[in-house]
């Protein structure tokens, strides 16, 4: 049980235009979901908290404009990389824990590449 | 503040022989500890975790960790290492009260045949 879908998987897109990741809880509900980004070689660095049915929480340093994150129901939550460019190339990871569960472990989907042109 | 520190970036072992990865946390109150792995191009997979109780925990694949409140430390053991053990090993801690998890900076385990 408590798996997490992400897609996709891997993207390529030109600079300027926007991308869009989901984020899905197979077989439990999350009212929050997590998105992290990682670098090569580095550590997961949270970027927002996402709250169903309420705007995120970003983290100190995270352009909300650039990084939109919608948590439409309890199994949906998406990125959208907005007018992306060649920095924002990297590893994106969600995760969610099922509601109710503070002292849960994370479950984490598979990642998304994304590399900007 | 929370803060998790790993030590070592690379961990190098024989097939075999006993592994540990080393931990150390920083929070207020009482710490909830997890040990993740991530394979290339992956999510990551919980491994084991420790809430309360019992200060050796098991986890998967044959993992263990021992919580030692008294140097801040949750290092994480296996007795006897596999090639397929090799890896990407995160700590992980989250404080009592509080909501996000804050991730050690990473340890890459090889595992040589």
């Amino acid at each position: 049980g408590a798996v997490v879908s992400q897609h996709p998987s891997w993207v390529i897109c030109k600079s300027g235009t926007s991308v869009k990741i989901e984020c899905r809880s197979l077989d439990f509900q999350a009212t929050t979901m997590f998105w992290y980004r990682q670098f090569p070689k580095q550590s997961l660095m949270l970027m927002a908290t996402s709250n169903e049915g309420s705007k995120a929480t970003y983290e100190q340093g995270v352009e909300k404009d650039k990084f939109l994150i919608n948590h439409a129901s309890l199994t949906l939550s998406t990125l959208t990389v907005t007018s992306a460019h060649p920095e924002d190339s990297s590893f994106y990871i969600c995760s969610a824990s099922p509601s109710g569960k503070n002292t849960g472990e994370l479950f984490f989907g598979e990642g998304s590449r994304l590399t900007v042109l | 503040a929370q803060s998790v520190a790993q030590p070592e970036d690379q961990v190098n072992v024989a097939e075999g022989n006993p592994l540990t990865v080393k931990c150390t946390y920083s929070v207020s109150g009482n710490p909830y500890l997890f040990w993740y792995v991530q394979y290339p191009n992956r999510g990551l997979q919980f491994l084991l975790k420790y809430i309360t109780g019992d200060n050796l925990v098991k986890g998967s694949y044959g993992f263990e960790a021992e919580f030692n409140k008294s140097q801040t430390s949750f290092h994480l053991k296996k007795p006897s290492a596999l090639v397929s053990d090799s890896a990407l090993y995160f700590c992980a801690v989250r404080n009592t009260g509080g909501f996000k998890t804050i991730f050690g900076a990473g340890t890459r385990l090889f595992v040589k045949a």
